[in-house]
């Protein structure tokens, strides 16, 4: 089952707008990351938020981590039509021996030009 | 950044033959690499974790008699749908740490159709 859930699922924009995107996730984490993904291809990392941070940025990306409610958002400034793409935030998660990324729906980007 | 090669891009087989899918660490040690699928507009969901040296753990769900991973190094893993056929038709992604808890660097993919 996903750990992650993201909203919206679906998201459209000019650019230069800003966009924003949700997660909630359901246990305990150490750390939250962002993964991008164009179509076809496989994934981007772009940005980990470990449990003891609230804010974190990183050139036009900003992403904050809330425990208390099990949510995080990342947020592109100033939107590009390259940044088109999906967005899946992602948590480690233990199940027995096995350690294991479990990865959110998404959110699909679409930056008009 | 670390490297992680997957090959084939694409392949389309068909019904009942087996398609091999390399996935390579070009720079670093991997002892843990993740084989993901996904459907068209849908999330990556887990099928295996492939440990070096040891049987592959798989997700509920996923039959290991299909989807056989071996991890005969520490730069190498390779699923091989066995079998083939039309529903097993999907994008397949592999992944591999650097270390436990951290971010994962994942391959390009290999888009598997099966006639």
């Amino acid at each position: 089952s996903q750990q992650g859930e993201e909203d919206p699922q679906a998201l459209s924009i000019q650019e230069g707008e800003n966009a924003t995107m949700n997660c909630s996730y359901k246990t305990s984490i150490n750390n939250l990351q962002w993964y991008r993904q164009n179509s076809g291809r496989g994934l981007v990392h772009l940005i980990l938020i470990r449990s003891n941070e609230r804010e974190k940025h990183s050139g036009r990306l900003r992403v904050t981590l809330d425990t208390s409610k099990k949510s995080s958002s990342l947020l592109i400034t100033a939107s590009r039509a390259a940044d088109t793409a999906s967005y899946f935030c992602a948590t480690w998660n233990s199940g027995g021996s096995n350690y294991k990324l479990t990865f959110g729906k998404g959110t699909l980007l679409t930056v008009n030009p | 950044g670390a490297v992680v090669s997957q090959h084939p891009s694409w392949v389309i087989c068909k019904s009942g033959t087996s398609v091999k899918i390399e996935c390579r660490s070009l720079d670093f040690q991997a002892t843990t690499m993740f084989w993901y699928r996904q459907f068209p507009k849908q999330s990556l969901m887990l099928m295996a974790t492939s440990n070096e040296g040891s049987k592959a753990t798989y997700e509920q769900g996923v039959e290991k008699d299909k989807f056989l991973i071996n991890h005969a190094s520490l730069t190498l893993s390779t699923l091989t749908v066995t079998s083939a056929h039309p529903e097993d038709s999907s994008f397949y992604i592999c992944s591999a740490s650097r270390g436990r808890g951290e971010k994962l660097f994942f391959g390009s993919g290999t888009q598997l159709s099966v006639l």
